[in-house]
């Protein structure tokens, strides 16, 4: 059984960077054919997908957030992880991390999330 | 900027047939655009049900399944729980990138 876990800091100072990491545990991050994916949701609204890195660290962002978003791999440590840059309060929201098996398997697991709020 | 659409909400009675769908702002949504679907309830975090149009996880539950109607995604549930009263949200994949939908609501009453 697969799981993923989100780590990091609840609370960030605006114009900061935000770093959470997404800890996977049941399966290896290295055996490849999984896209390690980032998504959150804003108070009370809908899912956003931010982003994906392959075990090889190719990545792939959401164009409305590419200029912020870095997603690395450790696969020594079988974590990934995210980075968003200038931070505002509309970042605020929960993060979730989620292995996306490729377009024919799709979306199957997630972590439980974890809130950031961005505020002085 | 490609936009998913959902129903906002929708209301189905317990042992009744609902049909939620799934449009895409490019057009036609085909078989080529994978769609998955996810169930959220509140204060959990999503739960995969359908992934590529139609295909269920191993704990999907019977009475959900996934199709294409008239031009969009669809999912249906038969024979509805009261469980089933939470949030669904599509997925299309458009290239490299994923879009989600906006949600519907589906309060079973």
């Amino acid at each position: 059984q697969v799981q993923l876990q989100e780590s990091g800091p609840g609370l960030v100072k605006p114009s900061q960077t935000l770093s959470l990491t997404c800890t996977v545990s049941g399966g290896s991050i290295s055996s490849g054919g999984y896209y390690w994916s980032w998504i959150r949701q804003h108070p009370g609204k809908g899912l956003e997908w931010i982003g994906y890195i392959y075990y090889s660290g190719s990545t792939y962002y959401n164009p409305s957030l590419k200029s912020r978003v870095t997603i690395s791999v450790d696969t020594s440590k079988n974590q990934f992880s995210l980075k968003l840059s200038s931070v505002t309060a509309a970042d605020t929201a929960v993060y979730y991390c989620a292995r996306d098996a490729g377009r024919l398997r799709g979306f199957d697991y997630w972590g439980q999330g974890t809130l950031v709020t961005v505020s002085s | 900027q490609t936009v998913v659409t959902q129903e906002p909400s929708l209301t189905v009675s317990p042992g009744g047939t609902v049909t939620l769908t799934c449009a895409s702002s490019t057009g036609a949504v085909t078989s080529g655009y994978y769609p998955n679907w996810f169930q959220q309830k509140p204060g959990q975090a999503p739960r995969a049900l359908i992934y590529s149009t139609s295909n269920k996880h191993s704990w999907t539950p019977a009475r959900f399944s996934g199709s294409l109607l008239g031009g969009k995604a669809a999912l249906t549930l038969s024979g509805v729980q009261p469980e089933d009263e939470a949030e669904y949200y599509c997925l299309l994949y458009y290239g490299g990138a994923v879009v989600f939908g906006g949600g519907t609501k589906l309060t079973v009453l």
